[in-house]
This record gives structure tokens, sequence and C-alpha cells, in this order.
């Protein structure tokens, strides 16, 4: 299986609620990001998290990192209907470890 | 901003074709990586290049070469399409100066389907 994955794969939320969105890993990692994807097009960086950083912050994102769990979580707050889009977690493994990993992704949907 | 410019948006090859897939970046990165991505699958890294000249295989890079002889410059070759290279083709670069250490910014995709 991937080094990330993402839970769950689709979410479907109303315009204005949050939307929580979890990657797990296996193996220790030396960061982990957040990428966005809207449909058909390149991906854009959201925010990086350090191992050693434990939440992070981003306008209308928060994003968690449990080391010990190897988890790691994306919220964002008060969501719009722009926000509809796919988000992928991408880790970078310690041990010098050079290539970024990403995961499968969840699929966004807001409704208006 | 940097730019990441992909040679094609949609392209449609036959088999046993050979086909270049160009990519352009416009910040001075040193590194540059060729994804491709299917349905289920996620993100799978098929070449990535340190280096003007150098290049280092990804996951998947069976019926796939690549070229750097610029260093804006990154070049995805199918030597011989085949229908299982039919997905969506996505080249990136980043640099350790421009931004957080790995950020990757990536250009619009290219659309492969192969007949």
């Amino acid at each position: 299986s991937q080094q990330g994955e993402e839970d769950p794969q689709a979410l479907s939320i109303q315009e204005g609620e949050n939307a929580t969105m979890n990657c797990s890993y296996k193996t220790s990692i030396n960061n982990l990001q957040w990428y966005r994807q809207n449909s058909g097009r390149g991906l854009v960086h959201l925010i990086l998290i350090r191992s050693n950083e434990r939440e992070k912050h981003s306008g209308r994102l928060r994003v968690t990192l449990d080391t010990s769990k190897k988890s790691s979580s994306l919220l964002i707050t008060a969501s719009r209907a722009a926000d509809t889009a796919s988000y992928f977690c991408a880790t970078r493994r310690s041990g010098g470890y050079q290539k970024v990993t990403f995961g499968i992704g969840t699929k966004l949907q807001v409704i208006p | 901003d940097v730019k990441v410019t992909q040679s094609s948006r949609y392209l449609v090859k036959r088999t046993g074709e050979k086909v270049f897939l160009e990519c352009v970046q416009d910040m001075d990165h040193e590194n540059m990586f060729w994804y491709r991505q299917d349905p289920g699958l996620g993100l799978r890294l098929i070449y990535f290049s340190y280096d003007v000249k150098m290049k280092e295989k990804g996951d998947i890079p069976e019926g796939y070469s690549v070229s750097r002889e610029k260093k804006e410059r990154f070049s995805l070759i199918l030597e011989s399409a085949s229908t299982n290279q039919t997905s969506m083709y996505l080249c990136a670069s980043s640099s350790p100066t421009s931004g957080p250490t790995d950020t990757q910014y990536f250009g619009p995709g290219t659309r492969l389907t192969v007949l």
C-alpha cells in the first residue's frame, strides 16, 4: 500500500461546514505536505508541516501531525464552494530519502 | 510566481508512436519531476532530475525515458506508446531556495490518450 493514504476517499459537505481529511503513513518522515488539485489541473501546494511540529495554521487551514500514530489531518474551516477539489498528502521519508510520495487523495465536494 | 508549463493539455497518439512531453519552468529550479496520475492510484513518480543531464528512476520508469539538456526543460519520452500509458501526466519542479524544502510546483498536466 502507499506511503500516504488519505481518508475518507470522498467527502461531501454543505457550504459553511468544516471539512476534515486524514492521512496515514507507514515510515518515519522528515515532513508532510498537503496539496490541492482542482478538476483536471495540476496540484497546488497548501502547507508543509515538519516532523518536529504538531500543528500549523494557514488562513482557514489547520494541519496537525501525530508522529506517534503516523497520521496527519487537514481541517478546512467555514468551507466554500471554491474549496471543491481533491486533496493529497505527500510525505518525505527521513534518513536522507529524497523522493516525496503522494497519497491517493480525498475528493471534497462543497455544496452551495 | 513560479510558472511550470507543459507543451500540451490534451494529446492523442497511436500505439507504437514515439511521444514527447515537454515541461518548462521559469524559476531556475534544480529539481524537476514527472508523475502520472490514474484514478485510484494517485500520483506515481516516473523519473526525476536534480540537475542538468542528471536523472533518477522513480517508482514506475518502465516504458519511459527522460532528457534534461537545459536546466529549465525536462522532457518525458514514451519510446513506443502503449494503451496502458493512457493517463494524466504531471510535471513539477522544486528548489530548496524558493520556499519550504520539497514544495513542488506543478504544471497544468497533459492528458494523453493512446489508441
